[in-house]
């Protein structure tokens, strides 16, 4: 079935360092990518997608790129904001499928 | 263009008693899914409904959950008889349907409680 993993969380970094959090993914077919936000107390927010191989997500800063090579999704920012903090989630979904969400990866920025 | 509706916000039930949690997806949506959401850990499919069918239920438990989506009026989540393992955020999402381009909107969540 499909899945998908991501690093395993908290992330802790000072204001203004470069973030990456990976993700990978199994899946048949060609599924759509997506990295979801949630914000504490909050539900989930889409924060960005990519439907085919090589495509580039992208919104607020945040960026990935849909690698069918490596079966991967990386979510990358070039420098947090303390306003980055929350929980990123990695998802996926086929058509016909419902959607698959990874655990999440829990980020802490400190000014 | 109001979101993805849910309530009650936060649900207190003894064990024993019954919980029902409500979804209004957005407007123009056919398609909605309950995930469970225990602290500190991520989402966990439970089922994924269109109009008046189940599509898929493959993560709900098979004893005491049932969910439905109406042709008319939310989706219900039901959980009969909680027990204090039920405590946890239960969101909903709904999309507007299967195509290339579909996203999952959110709601805010329910967090049920069990004493």
């Amino acid at each position: 079935g499909n899945s998908v993993t991501q690093m395993e969380g908290p992330v802790t970094l000072s204001e203004e360092a470069f973030l990456t959090i990976n993700c990978t993914y199994t899946a048949t077919g060609y599924p759509s990518l997506f990295w979801y936000v949630q914000y504490p107390g909050e539900g989930l927010q889409l924060l960005l997608k990519a439907t085919k191989a090589d495509d580039k997500g992208s919104n607020k800063g945040f960026e990935a790129t849909y690698r069918k090579e490596t079966t991967s999704f990386h979510l990358e920012k070039g420098s947090v904001q303390v306003s980055d903090s929350a929980v990123y989630f990695c998802a996926l979904w086929n058509y016909g499928q419902n959607f698959v969400f990874g655990p999440g990866t829990r980020l802490s920025v400190l000014p | 263009n109001a979101g993805v509706m849910q309530n009650p916000r936060h649900l207190v039930r003894r064990r024993g008693q019954e919980a029902r949690l409500r979804c209004s997806p957005m407007k123009g949506h056919s398609h909605v899914y309950w995930y469970r959401q225990l602290p500190e850990e991520g989402l966990k499919f439970m089922v994924y409904l269109q109009k008046e069918n189940i599509i898929d239920e493959s993560g709900m438990p098979k004893e005491r959950f049932s969910a439905e989506f109406p042709k008319e009026g939310p989706s219900i989540l039901r959980i009969q008889q909680v027990v204090r393992g039920d405590s946890a955020a239960y969101f909903c999402a709904s999309s507007r349907g299967q195509g290339l381009n579909e996203k999952l909107f959110f709601g805010s969540g329910t967090q049920l409680s069990v004493l």
